[in-house]
């Protein structure tokens, strides 16, 4: 039962901004999702919120530069003024009755 | 400062078991539903499961492809969130990471803690 849909890659040059896209099934289209940062060797880090009306609330400490919107199924992630320290991969996740809960593919960043 | 840290990963034969603890620190772990996730090598994230807090009964949810095999329990009293994974086969091979949350935003990871299964 797939849930979630991510590109599998993306990229965008340093200081330029990228939106990456989660599209959330037809039938589970009113789910919110979270958004997290995996980047190498490390654990995976909560960046947001995002619900189905758009708004989005962040993690301690997330900088600016990232912020979250929506549109129908789909849900984004803006990073604007790229840093290399943002080349990781970034996973969507939703939760609820009968999914409980599941992640997407993931989309692989990488800033040139 | 929320800290969450995996332990007991290892090598281990198909067949065998294995326990992982996840020790929390900065929060009170019986406030808090905890998760488990995996990451096999060269995949994306696997919900794995998780368990309720013990007002809900410490109830739990697992995927269907750890059902029956892989335990989860919780003692609040030391912080600290284990998985028991028994009859391990090699498919799961992978990072295993704790996370505080569980039917909803998954706030706080751990660095996660290697299983190898392998002969």
């Amino acid at each position: 039962q797939l849930v979630l849909t991510q590109s599998p890659s993306a990229s965008a040059s340093l200081g330029a901004s990228v939106k990456l896209t989660c599209t959330v099934d037809s039938g589970h289209s009113g789910y919110a999702i979270a958004w997290h940062q995996h980047q190498p060797e490390k654990g995976p880090r909560y960046l947001m919120n995002v619900n189905s009306d758009g708004s989005h609330s962040k993690g301690d400490g997330i900088p600016d530069r990232f912020s979250g919107s929506s549109s129908g199924a789909e849900r984004y992630l803006t990073i604007s003024s790229l840093q290399s320290e943002d080349e990781a991969d970034y996973y969507c996740q939703t939760w609820g009755t009968g999914i409980r809960v599941a992640f997407g593919g993931g989309t692989k960043l990488t800033v040139l | 400062e929320v800290q969450l840290v995996e332990s007991g990963g290892g090598l281990v034969q198909p067949g065998r078991s294995l326990r992982l603890s996840c020790t929390a620190s900065g929060f009170t772990l019986a406030d808090y539903a905890m998760s488990w996730v995996r990451q096999a090598p060269g995949k994306g994230l696997e919900w794995v499961g998780f368990i309720r807090r013990k007002v809900y009964g410490e109830t739990t949810e697992y995927a269907a492809s750890v059902k029956g095999r892989f335990t989860f329990s919780r003692d609040d009293s030391k912080s600290i969130a284990y998985l028991q994974m028994n009859s391990l086969q090699t498919e799961d091979t992978a990072v295993y990471y704790c996370s505080r949350g569980g039917q909803g935003p998954l706030e706080d990871w751990g660095q996660g803690t290697l299983v190898t299964v392998s002969s």
